[in-house]
Protein backbone atom coordinates (compact mmCIF):
# COMPACT_ATOMS: atom_id res chain seq x y z
CA UNK A 1 0.00 0.00 0.00
CA UNK A 2 1.07 3.65 -0.13
CA UNK A 3 3.10 5.14 2.81
CA UNK A 4 5.09 8.02 3.72
CA UNK A 5 8.08 7.78 6.15
CA UNK A 6 9.55 11.11 7.38
CA UNK A 7 12.93 11.80 9.63
CA UNK A 8 11.68 11.47 13.45
CA UNK A 9 11.86 14.39 15.37
CA UNK A 10 12.72 16.44 17.27
CA UNK A 11 14.64 18.53 15.39
CA UNK A 12 16.51 21.44 17.43
CA UNK A 13 17.98 24.54 15.58
CA UNK A 14 19.76 27.56 16.01
CA UNK A 15 18.28 30.39 14.30
CA UNK A 16 19.29 30.96 11.03
CA UNK A 17 20.60 27.60 10.53
CA UNK A 18 19.82 25.21 7.63
CA UNK A 19 17.22 22.93 7.29
CA UNK A 20 16.54 19.52 6.54
CA UNK A 21 13.59 17.04 7.00
CA UNK A 22 13.55 14.30 5.16
CA UNK A 23 10.72 12.72 3.60
CA UNK A 24 10.39 9.04 1.33
CA UNK A 25 7.38 7.98 -0.22
CA UNK A 26 6.06 4.12 -0.96
CA UNK A 27 3.37 4.56 -3.98
CA UNK A 28 2.12 3.33 -7.07
CA UNK A 29 2.31 5.44 -10.18
CA UNK A 30 2.65 8.86 -9.81
CA UNK A 31 1.42 10.03 -6.52
CA UNK A 32 1.12 13.92 -5.85
CA UNK A 33 3.18 15.02 -2.69
CA UNK A 34 2.56 17.55 -0.10
CA UNK A 35 4.13 19.10 2.98
CA UNK A 36 2.04 20.23 5.60
CA UNK A 37 3.06 22.49 8.73
CA UNK A 38 0.90 22.73 12.22
CA UNK A 39 1.75 25.33 14.50
CA UNK A 40 1.23 24.84 17.88
CA UNK A 41 -3.12 24.68 18.90
CA UNK A 42 -3.99 24.84 15.12
CA UNK A 43 -4.75 22.72 12.13
CA UNK A 44 -2.95 22.04 9.47
CA UNK A 45 -1.49 24.32 6.55
CA UNK A 46 -0.73 23.38 2.99
CA UNK A 47 3.38 24.79 2.61
CA UNK A 48 4.10 23.27 -0.41
CA UNK A 49 3.28 20.73 -3.34
CA UNK A 50 4.67 19.00 -6.54
CA UNK A 51 2.80 17.17 -8.33
CA UNK A 52 5.07 15.52 -11.08
CA UNK A 53 8.55 14.48 -11.22
CA UNK A 54 11.63 16.87 -10.87
CA UNK A 55 8.67 19.39 -10.04
CA UNK A 56 10.45 22.02 -7.17
CA UNK A 57 7.52 23.35 -4.61
CA UNK A 58 8.10 26.15 -2.26
CA UNK A 59 6.48 29.01 -0.32
CA UNK A 60 7.99 31.25 2.83
CA UNK A 61 11.50 30.01 1.47
CA UNK A 62 11.07 26.44 2.15
CA UNK A 63 11.31 24.02 -0.81
CA UNK A 64 11.62 20.22 -1.72
CA UNK A 65 12.04 18.38 -4.75
CA UNK A 66 10.11 15.67 -5.97
CA UNK A 67 12.96 12.61 -6.79
CA UNK A 68 11.16 9.82 -8.52
CA UNK A 69 14.61 7.85 -8.58
CA UNK A 70 15.24 8.07 -5.20
CA UNK A 71 11.41 8.40 -4.28
CA UNK A 72 12.03 11.08 -1.95
CA UNK A 73 10.71 15.26 -1.13
CA UNK A 74 12.84 16.13 1.30
CA UNK A 75 11.68 19.76 2.91
CA UNK A 76 14.87 22.21 2.78
CA UNK A 77 15.32 26.08 4.25
CA UNK A 78 18.11 27.81 4.20
CA UNK A 79 17.76 29.86 7.25
CA UNK A 80 15.49 29.07 9.78
CA UNK A 81 13.52 31.44 12.19
CA UNK A 82 11.96 30.53 15.66
CA UNK A 83 8.73 31.76 13.89
CA UNK A 84 9.26 28.15 12.01
CA UNK A 85 9.02 26.38 14.85
CA UNK A 86 6.14 23.54 14.68
CA UNK A 87 5.29 20.39 13.26
CA UNK A 88 5.96 19.08 9.27
CA UNK A 89 3.98 16.42 7.63
CA UNK A 90 5.02 14.99 4.60
CA UNK A 91 2.02 13.39 2.88
CA UNK A 92 1.01 11.99 -0.35
CA UNK A 93 -2.17 11.47 -2.79
CA UNK A 94 -2.28 8.26 -4.99
CA UNK A 95 -2.96 8.68 -8.42
CA UNK A 96 -6.51 7.46 -8.05
CA UNK A 97 -7.17 10.35 -5.23
CA UNK A 98 -8.24 8.02 -2.34
CA UNK A 99 -7.17 10.15 0.20
CA UNK A 100 -4.43 12.23 1.56
CA UNK A 101 -1.76 9.54 3.75
CA UNK A 102 0.40 11.23 5.88
CA UNK A 103 4.20 10.77 7.34
CA UNK A 104 4.39 10.72 11.32
CA UNK A 105 5.29 14.24 11.87
CA UNK A 106 8.53 15.79 12.38
CA UNK A 107 8.68 18.80 15.46
CA UNK A 108 10.74 21.58 14.42
CA UNK A 109 12.03 23.43 17.71
CA UNK A 110 14.43 26.59 16.92
CA UNK A 111 15.91 28.69 19.56
CA UNK A 112 16.96 31.99 19.07
CA UNK B 1 -13.75 32.66 0.39
CA UNK B 2 -10.82 29.89 0.57
CA UNK B 3 -11.61 28.56 4.21
CA UNK B 4 -12.70 25.11 5.74
CA UNK B 5 -14.72 26.67 9.04
CA UNK B 6 -15.31 24.62 12.03
CA UNK B 7 -17.43 24.70 15.04
CA UNK B 8 -17.31 24.88 17.76
CA UNK B 9 -12.83 25.20 18.48
CA UNK B 10 -13.29 23.60 21.81
CA UNK B 11 -15.91 20.75 23.33
CA UNK B 12 -15.94 19.19 26.56
CA UNK B 13 -18.53 16.07 26.96
CA UNK B 14 -19.40 13.92 29.11
CA UNK B 15 -20.03 10.21 27.81
CA UNK B 16 -23.60 10.16 27.64
CA UNK B 17 -24.53 13.49 26.26
CA UNK B 18 -25.30 13.63 22.42
CA UNK B 19 -23.39 16.68 20.62
CA UNK B 20 -22.30 17.26 16.88
CA UNK B 21 -19.20 19.23 15.29
CA UNK B 22 -19.88 21.22 12.12
CA UNK B 23 -17.74 22.10 8.96
CA UNK B 24 -18.20 24.31 6.30
CA UNK B 25 -17.33 25.34 3.16
CA UNK B 26 -17.77 28.26 0.21
CA UNK B 27 -15.00 26.68 -2.72
CA UNK B 28 -17.24 24.72 -4.42
CA UNK B 29 -15.23 21.56 -3.14
CA UNK B 30 -17.28 18.05 -3.79
CA UNK B 31 -14.91 16.37 -1.59
CA UNK B 32 -14.88 16.32 2.41
CA UNK B 33 -13.28 14.75 4.77
CA UNK B 34 -13.28 14.34 8.82
CA UNK B 35 -9.71 13.01 10.73
CA UNK B 36 -8.77 12.40 14.00
CA UNK B 37 -5.94 13.34 15.47
CA UNK B 38 -4.21 12.47 18.83
CA UNK B 39 -1.49 15.07 20.28
CA UNK B 40 1.91 13.85 18.98
CA UNK B 41 0.30 11.90 15.88
CA UNK B 42 -0.71 12.27 12.58
CA UNK B 43 -3.82 12.89 11.32
CA UNK B 44 -5.81 9.65 10.49
CA UNK B 45 -8.85 9.41 8.46
CA UNK B 46 -12.12 8.51 9.58
CA UNK B 47 -14.51 9.40 7.12
CA UNK B 48 -14.51 11.09 3.05
CA UNK B 49 -17.96 12.36 1.10
CA UNK B 50 -17.69 12.63 -2.10
CA UNK B 51 -20.67 14.45 -3.79
CA UNK B 52 -22.77 14.16 -0.70
CA UNK B 53 -22.29 10.56 -0.60
CA UNK B 54 -20.09 8.47 2.05
CA UNK B 55 -17.28 7.19 -0.23
CA UNK B 56 -14.73 5.89 2.82
CA UNK B 57 -15.13 5.03 5.73
CA UNK B 58 -12.05 3.38 7.68
CA UNK B 59 -14.07 1.26 10.28
CA UNK B 60 -14.75 4.21 12.46
CA UNK B 61 -16.80 3.11 15.83
CA UNK B 62 -20.63 3.61 15.18
CA UNK B 63 -20.33 5.77 18.30
CA UNK B 64 -19.34 8.50 15.47
CA UNK B 65 -21.76 9.02 12.83
CA UNK B 66 -21.09 11.45 9.74
CA UNK B 67 -23.52 13.49 8.24
CA UNK B 68 -23.75 15.26 4.79
CA UNK B 69 -26.60 17.35 4.15
CA UNK B 70 -25.30 19.33 0.95
CA UNK B 71 -22.34 20.41 -0.76
CA UNK B 72 -21.19 22.78 1.42
CA UNK B 73 -21.65 21.34 4.99
CA UNK B 74 -20.31 18.29 7.04
CA UNK B 75 -21.61 17.29 10.10
CA UNK B 76 -20.16 14.84 12.29
CA UNK B 77 -22.45 13.66 15.46
CA UNK B 78 -20.86 12.19 18.46
CA UNK B 79 -22.85 9.62 21.04
CA UNK B 80 -21.38 7.56 23.81
CA UNK B 81 -18.33 8.64 23.29
CA UNK B 82 -15.33 6.91 25.21
CA UNK B 83 -12.44 9.42 27.21
CA UNK B 84 -9.84 7.47 24.61
CA UNK B 85 -12.11 9.64 21.76
CA UNK B 86 -10.55 12.85 23.08
CA UNK B 87 -8.48 14.53 19.85
CA UNK B 88 -8.38 17.22 17.83
CA UNK B 89 -10.91 16.69 14.93
CA UNK B 90 -10.52 18.19 11.54
CA UNK B 91 -12.48 18.57 8.44
CA UNK B 92 -10.72 18.91 5.08
CA UNK B 93 -12.19 19.65 1.82
CA UNK B 94 -11.11 19.11 -1.96
CA UNK B 95 -12.24 19.13 -5.75
CA UNK B 96 -13.29 15.77 -6.36
CA UNK B 97 -10.47 14.02 -7.15
CA UNK B 98 -7.60 16.34 -5.91
CA UNK B 99 -3.81 15.85 -7.19
CA UNK B 100 -3.61 18.96 -5.72
CA UNK B 101 -4.24 19.10 -1.78
CA UNK B 102 -6.92 19.50 0.59
CA UNK B 103 -7.61 22.88 3.00
CA UNK B 104 -8.24 22.21 6.64
CA UNK B 105 -9.79 23.56 8.95
CA UNK B 106 -8.44 24.76 12.23
CA UNK B 107 -9.98 21.71 14.07
CA UNK B 108 -12.65 20.80 16.72
CA UNK B 109 -10.27 19.83 20.05
CA UNK B 110 -12.48 17.40 21.98
CA UNK B 111 -12.59 15.89 25.44
CA UNK B 112 -14.91 13.43 26.83
CA UNK B 113 -14.90 13.74 30.38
Amino acid sequence: GNSVTQMEGPVTLSEEAFLTINCTYTATGYPSLFWYVQYPGEGLQLLLKATKADDKGSNKGFEATYRKETTSFHLEKGSVQVSDSAVYFCALIDQAGTALIFGKGTTLSVSS
Amino acid sequence: DTEVTQTPKHLVMGMTNKKSLKCEQHMGHRAMYWYKQKAKKPPELMFVYSYEKLSINESVPSRFSPECPNSSLLNLHLHALQPEDSALYLCASSRRTDLYGYTFGSGTRLTVV
